[in-house]
């Protein structure tokens, strides 16, 4: 069954360093998303992104963060600072075309751990 | 923004006794989404609820979508040990421009002892 990647499984990154957070959404999906995960509290949505554009963020998304599909395959989730409260799991989700409601896949996550 | 409401928060049971948790919303949404989440990996979705009234089944697994559409169950018959992980409940409402964003319960944290 096809999934959603994510690279790394785990980022090691100094406070004010930038981090590339790395998904391959599921092949035919055009709907993808960020989602925020800080230990032991629940997940919280970080961005939707459409057509090449943002199509909602939460302000948890602030200047700091960036969305790309840099190519057919890759979205990517840039910090372009990072901050000791961004040590979280974050995970890359996507669904197919249809309704907003459609189900959205999930990939395993890469832990960010700032030091 | 719209807030979720779990319960209980975490659950201690012996195999094969049966499993209730809920989800309240303070405001409507029209999907609600059963999540598991098993340590270092993702949420795999359980059931999908679109309709107010609807009782969706999954193997062991019942969920209801809340008649006032602000909260929905899950229910799991007969545990075994392999239901052992954290149960999030997600509500959405679709339409708009958010094109999906799913709002997530605190999760509750099941532990099935053998």
């Amino acid at each position: 069954e096809p999934e959603v990647t994510q690279t790394p499984s785990h980022q090691v990154t100094q406070m004010g360093q930038e981090v590339i957070l790395r998904c391959v959404p599921i092949s035919n999906h055009l709907y993808f998303y960020w989602y925020r995960q800080i230990l032991g509290q629940k997940v919280e949505f970080l961005v939707s992104f459409y057509n090449n554009e943002i199509s909602e963020k939460s302000e948890i998304f602030d200047d700091q963060f960036s969305v790309e599909r840099p190519d057919g395959s890759n979205f990517t989730l840039k910090i372009r600072s990072t901050k000791l409260e961004d040590s979280a799991m974050y995970f890359c989700a996507s669904r197919n075309r249809g309704r907003d409601n459609q189900p959205q896949h999930f990939g395993d996550g890469t832990r960010l751990s700032i030091l | 923004g719209q807030q979720l409401n779990q319960s209980p928060q975490s659950m201690f049971i012996q195999e094969g006794e049966d499993v209730s948790m809920n989800c309240t919303s303070s405001s409507i949404f029209n999907t609600w989404l059963w999540y598991k989440q098993d340590p270092g990996e993702g949420p795999v979705l359980l059931i999908a609820l679109y309709k107010a009234g609807e009782l969706t089944s999954n193997g062991r697994l019942t969920a209801q979508f809340g008649i006032t559409r602000k909260d929905s169950f899950l229910n799991i018959s007969a545990s075994i040990p392999s239901d052992v992980g954290i149960y999030f409940c997600a509500g959405l409402n679709a339409g708009g421009t958010s094109y999906g964003k799913l709002t997530f319960g605190q999760g509750t944290i099941l532990t099935v002892h053998p």
